[in-house]
């Protein structure tokens, strides 16, 4: 079946302007997870959806990142005016829920943000 | 500080030859997983390790779980050029529902 898509794969906006990120998950997958990988700092958790409730969003980085789940498919990351700090991959993941107390989360290909 | 740290954070061998990448912590576990992941795509699951010393084998790939769940080794015997990526050990974190990523094992086998 269909895995994780991610939209754009690639994005160059100028610093200063907003941009969007798309995740569509595995059909199915209850939870929702934006994490953004950088070359200095790894592979960093941002948020994580069950169904469209976010329960916590203090892994996002500042208060020009949001995000948001409707109808417990599709998310948007919205990053309000780009700084060339933000230029990364950002990668989602989605998953059932745990089972047997494991946790496997299947991730989308990312998209590669540059801030110019 | 990293809750993981791994190494080494590269490795560049020849086609052939075995090596093991490590991933450790100060703190216990309740399970463990490694990834890998290739360019322009995202990390994919290799495999979840929970009992402590367990070992668990993915053709050529051999994972161990320290017997106290802190840590954990990855040995590739006899790599391939196609086994070359970035390795990434991770760990759940319940209370957060977030994985956190050691900070990955970039590994070039070269033909």
């Amino acid at each position: 079946g269909a895995g994780v898509s991610q939209s754009p794969s690639n994005k160059v906006t100028e610093k200063g302007k907003d941009v969007e990120l798309r995740c569509d998950p595995i059909s199915g997958h209850t939870a929702l997870y934006w994490y953004r990988q950088s070359l200095g700092q790894g592979l960093e958790f941002l948020i994580y959806f069950q169904g469209n409730s976010a329960p916590d969003k203090s892994g996002l980085p500042s208060d020009r990142f949001s995000a948001e789940r409707t109808g417990g498919s599709v998310s948007t990351l919205t990053i309000q005016r780009t700084q060339q700090e933000d230029s990364a991959v950002y990668l989602c993941a989605s998953s059932t829920g745990p089972s047997g107390g494991i946790y496997e989360q299947y991730f989308g290909p990312g998209t590669r943000l540059t801030v110019t | 500080t990293q809750l993981l740290e791994q190494s080494p954070q590269f490795l560049s061998i020849q086609e052939g030859e075995n090596l093991t990448v490590y991933c450790n912590s100060s703190s216990v576990f309740s399970s463990l997983q490694w990834y890998r992941q290739e360019p322009g795509e995202g990390p994919v699951l290799l495999v979840t390790v929970v009992t402590g010393g367990e070992v668990k084998k993915l053709k050529r790939l051999t994972f161990q779980f320290g017997d106290a769940r802190k840590d954990s080794s990855l040995h590739i015997t006899a790599a391939q050029p196609g086994d070359t990526g970035l390795y990434l050990c991770a760990v759940f974190v319940q209370g957060a529902q977030k994985l956190v990523f050691g900070q990955g094992t970039r590994l070039t086998i070269n033909p």
